[in-house]
């Protein structure tokens, strides 16, 4: 298997502010890596897909400059949640392809966001 | 039609007995096949994957795959009250690098 980490676990954080959140890929270099949500028994939502050195490719109704993605470097991607209201209370999870026959995707442990 | 389908259960097993999930996909050109763990608050975990046609063993898991059917499979024998979880498929295509998931298929082993 491969290792993706995700930082923080659980944040709560008041109505109006940001939050970042950060995913890593421990033991393989992502030149992509992809940032989903998930609500209360609902599916896995794709958000948007971050690419090493560019721009993130944003999933339609996914608003680019309230949800900020930057991927610097080949082992890590940032969501930063800007001017967190309540409805963006969910479980973002990310994930990172190892590339090779099968490109197997490996996701991070998720970061539970509750906003006040 | 939706991309990739699963049928969201409740499946009801025994404890010791073949749990056996199913996905359906719709394009043709999808090359690698996934099956995740899902536990309740957790991420998902990769558990089988899968992109040649036939079977594919490992341990209690066999993935099956039948690119003409367009259809994979997920057996799990002597199911554990422990494999209780939402199962989910997963198709990768390289064209367009993207990974599509069905919509779970949530398993519950009786003991």
């Amino acid at each position: 298997g491969a290792v993706v980490s995700q930082h923080p676990s659980r944040v709560i954080c008041k109505s109006g502010t940001s939050v970042k959140i950060e995913c890593r890929s421990l033991d393989f270099q992502a030149t992509t890596m992809f940032w989903y949500r998930q609500f209360p028994k609902q599916s896995l939502m794709l958000m948007a897909t971050s690419n090493e050195g560019s721009k993130a490719t944003y999933e339609q109704g996914v608003e680019k400059d309230k949800f900020l993605i930057n991927h610097a470097s080949l082992t890590l991607s940032t969501l930063t949640v800007t001017s967190a209201h309540p409805e963006d209370s969910s479980f973002y999870i990310c994930s990172a392809p190892k590339q090779g026959a099968v490109y197997e995707q490996y996701f991070g442990p998720g970061t539970r966001l509750t906003v006040t | 039609q939706k991309e990739v389908e699963q049928n969201s259960g409740p499946l009801s097993v025994p404890e010791g007995a073949i749990a056996s999930l199913n996905c359906t996909y719709s394009d043709r050109v999808s090359q690698s096949f996934f099956w995740y763990r899902q536990y309740s608050g957790k991420s998902p975990e990769l558990i089988m994957s899968i992109y040649s046609n036939g079977d594919k063993e490992d341990g209690r898991f066999t993935a099956q795959l039948n690119k003409a059917s367009q259809y994979v499979s997920l057996l799990i024998r002597d199911s554990q009250p422990s494999d209780s979880a939402t199962y989910l498929c997963a198709v990768f295509t390289s064209g367009t690098y993207k990974y599509i998931f069905g919509t779970g298929t949530r398993l519950k082993v009786l003991a």
